[in-house]
């Protein structure tokens, strides 16, 4: 089993539709989650990190599910701006970057 | 704030010859990683840099790749002699390298090996 698992897509999905997409880690022990954006033929952006409680950052919402190892992106009123490929990273415990994990990416297209 | 910087954009070389491949870290940013994406899989860690030394070099490939960062500033990544199987992008990131603190992504250099 991948450490890192994400749909690859592609999601397609209207103009001011919500959007929502997981992704499973398979270490335990993994301590911070983040997701990335990337554009295409772009470097990775961090969009926000995830917290175990949860956060929001205006239309995006992230999610932590310790007891089922995966974290969620949310997307809300997605924009035609919002498409890209959406990577999930996982650091495993002691935070060194021999932590950071990739997943493969989810690709979001929005469509007008 | 300049951002990570990596130079060139793109390579083109073929298989057997020399390229370097140069980072530029955010000012202050002690901690310095490479990462490669091959096409279709996702983005590996390759080694990590605090200030000069290598903290972590365990995913380097092999021996044909040599990463260096001399006074604790730029980074330069030499592959020698180049293989087909190493195309890809290349991406440099910096970080303050405290617990938590994100990854700082240069724009990658394309590298295609013929």
């Amino acid at each position: 089993r991948k450490e890192v698992e994400q749909d690859p897509g592609p999601f397609n999905v209207p103009e001011g539709a919500t959007v929502a997409f997981n992704c499973t880690y398979s270490n335990s022990a993994s301590q911070s989650f983040f997701w990335y954006r990337q554009d295409c033929r772009k470097e990775p952006k961090l969009l926000m990190s995830v917290y175990s409680s949860g956060n929001e950052d205006g239309r995006f919402t992230a999610q932590l599910n310790r007891a089922s190892q995966y974290i969620s992106l949310l997307i809300r009123d997605s924009k035609l701006s919002d498409s890209a490929t959406y990577l999930c990273v996982v650091r495993r415990s002691g935070g060194g970057a021999d932590g950071l994990t990739f997943g493969k990416g989810t690709h979001l297209i929005i469509q007008p | 704030e300049a951002g990570v910087t990596q130079f060139p954009s793109h390579s083109v070389i073929e298989k057997g010859q020399t390229v370097t491949l140069r980072c530029d870290p955010i000012s202050g940013h002690d901690n310095l990683y490479w990462y490669r994406r091959v096409m279709g899989k996702e983005i590996k860690f390759l080694l990590h840099f605090v200030k000069e030394s290598k903290q972590d070099e365990s995913g380097m490939p092999n021996n044909r790749f040599l990463a260096e960062r001399t006074g604790g500033t730029y980074s330069t990544l030499k592959v020698q002699p180049a293989e087909l199987e190493d195309s890809g992008v290349y991406f440099c990131a910096s970080s303050l390298g405290v617990v938590n603190s994100p990854l700082h992504f240069g724009n990658g250099t394309r590298l295609t090996v013929t």
